[in-house]
């Protein structure tokens, strides 16, 4: 069974701690996403990397910087947490293939992070 | 500029009772696109996409979406639904040859017994 786990369902944190959110996936996939998911929002794309240290920001990076040193793993940091970085943070990955645009992307169930 | 609209915040109906989830889209390329849902306390799971071909995609829960182009839509319907059924529901858009995907703000399902 295919699997992308993040290392905390419930994370609370600090106004101005660095936060670190782990992703691993088990399917040597060579994407992998970080989204937050907000209310009336949906999901927006935090960054993504397409191979071991490259990456790519998404529509949302501003107080958010990743790192990719393992095909399978991907963290998302929070270099000074702040309260408006209260979420639901989701991790995804797909495969590369031919047309990367319609390979499915498999999620994580959530990191629900609080900033106090 | 690529985007992704979902009218209906929630959506109650009753067990049973068919639905219809609406989602619209806009782009100036050819699009994939996808439904996802997601129950409570849990990632999203994909239901089902439309690649090529038949406009017509069923997914092996009884949902079906159908594809589009001239209005620019990709809706969601279940002639029955079940308890079971209640999630969010995510329209998404992927360009072709891009790695991104647009997901549109999700529709609340909510099956009332």
């Amino acid at each position: 069974d295919v699997k992308v786990t993040q290392s905390s369902r419930y994370l609370v944190k600090r106004t101005g701690e660095k936060v670190f959110l782990e992703c691993v996936q088990d399917m040597d996939h060579e994407n992998m996403f970080w989204y937050r998911q907000d209310p009336g929002l949906g999901l927006r794309l935090i960054y993504f990397s397409y191979d071991v240290k490259m990456k790519e920001k998404g529509d949302i990076p501003e107080g958010y910087s990743v790192s990719r040193e393992k095909k399978e793993r991907f963290s998302l940091i929070l270099e000074s947490a702040s309260t408006n970085q209260t979420s639901m943070y989701l991790c995804a990955s797909s495969s590369f293939g031919e047309r990367v645009s319609y390979n499915e992307q498999f999620f994580g169930p959530g990191t629900r992070l609080t900033v106090l | 500029a690529q985007s992704v609209t979902q009218l209906d915040s929630q959506v109650p109906v009753f067990e049973e009772a068919p639905v219809e989830l609406r989602c619209n889209y806009s782009s100036s390329v050819s699009v994939y696109l996808f439904w996802y849902v997601q129950y409570p306390n849990q990632g999203l799971q994909l239901l089902l996409k439309y690649l090529s071909g038949s406009t017509l995609v069923e997914s092996i829960n009884g949902f079906e979406a159908e594809f589009n182009k001239s209005q620019t839509s990709f809706h969601l319907r279940k002639p029955s639904v079940h308890i079971s059924d209640t999630a969010e529901y995510f329209c998404a858009v992927s360009e072709w040859g891009t790695y991104k995907y647009i997901f549109g703000t999700g529709t609340r399902l909510k099956v009332l017994a």
